[in-house]
């Protein structure tokens, strides 16, 4: 069964950098678009940004310059760097994949569990 | 960035019920939008893609429809597990971009 699973520190100090992994069960990393989303204490969902098997990135221009997503297929991994973080960054952080569905469509079928990183000295 | 606005962003209804949301993008988005259900504590579930087709395993009371700028999600008889978020989200193009959420509640 295709499983994802986010792993980190759940909390981190202000102007350092925030590092989640998500590791991959039973699922073809070339299959997908790996992405990271994140959702604050009772808002909605951010998409933040995805790799894909060959190695191409796309970020969300408003956290562009402080994040990084990389893959490691030798670990079926891929891993978020965000950079100095502030209290806005306090935040449950989902790994999930999208994919081509049907011909017609693309969709995020498979998500990790999420995991909550808080911000704060 | 694409803009989507969901409406409403509450509602409360009965076991049974019908139930529309709506979401509307700031630009044509085709018909590449997906909708998706999250429950308390949860991460988030698609339901629907390319608007109107239903993932497999949702329950066929769940429908999409719209094309362009206007879509629809439509939850023909509101079951005691339908209550929860539910989110649009544009795949049109980047950033991806979701709707803020209609919380459904019960009456």
């Amino acid at each position: 069964q295709v499983r994802l699973q986010e792993s980190g520190p759940g909390l981190v100090k202000p102007s350092e950098t925030l590092s989640l992994t998500c590791t991959v069960s039973a699922a073809s990393m070339s299959s997908y678009y790996w992405s990271w989303v994140r959702q604050p204490p009772e808002k909605g969902l951010e998409w933040i940004g995805y790799v894909y098997y060959s190695g191409s990135t796309n970020y969300n221009p408003s956290l562009k310059s402080r994040v990084t997503i990389s893959l490691d297929t030798s670990k079926n991994q891929f891993s978020l760097k965000l950079s100095s973080v502030t209290a806005a960054d306090t935040a449950i952080y989902y790994c999930a994949g999208r994919r081509r569905i049907a011909a017609n469509g693309d969709g995020f079928d498979i998500w990790g569990q999420g995991t909550m990183v808080t911000v704060s000295s | 960035a694409i803009q989507m606005t969901q409406s409403p962003s509450s509602l409360s209804a009965s076991v049974g019920d019908r139930v529309t949301i709506t979401c509307r993008a700031s630009q044509g988005i085709r018909y590449d939008l997906g909708w998706y259900q999250q429950k308390p504590g949860k991460a988030p579930k698609l339901l629907i893609y390319a608007a109107s087709t239903l993932q497999s395993g949702v329950p066929s009371r769940f429908s999409g429809s719209g094309s362009g700028t206007d879509f629809t999600l439509t939850i023909s008889s509101l079951q005691p597990e339908d209550f929860a978020t539910y989110y649009c989200l544009q795949d049109y193009s980047y950033p991806l971009t979701f709707g803020q959420g209609t919380k459904v509640e019960i009456k």
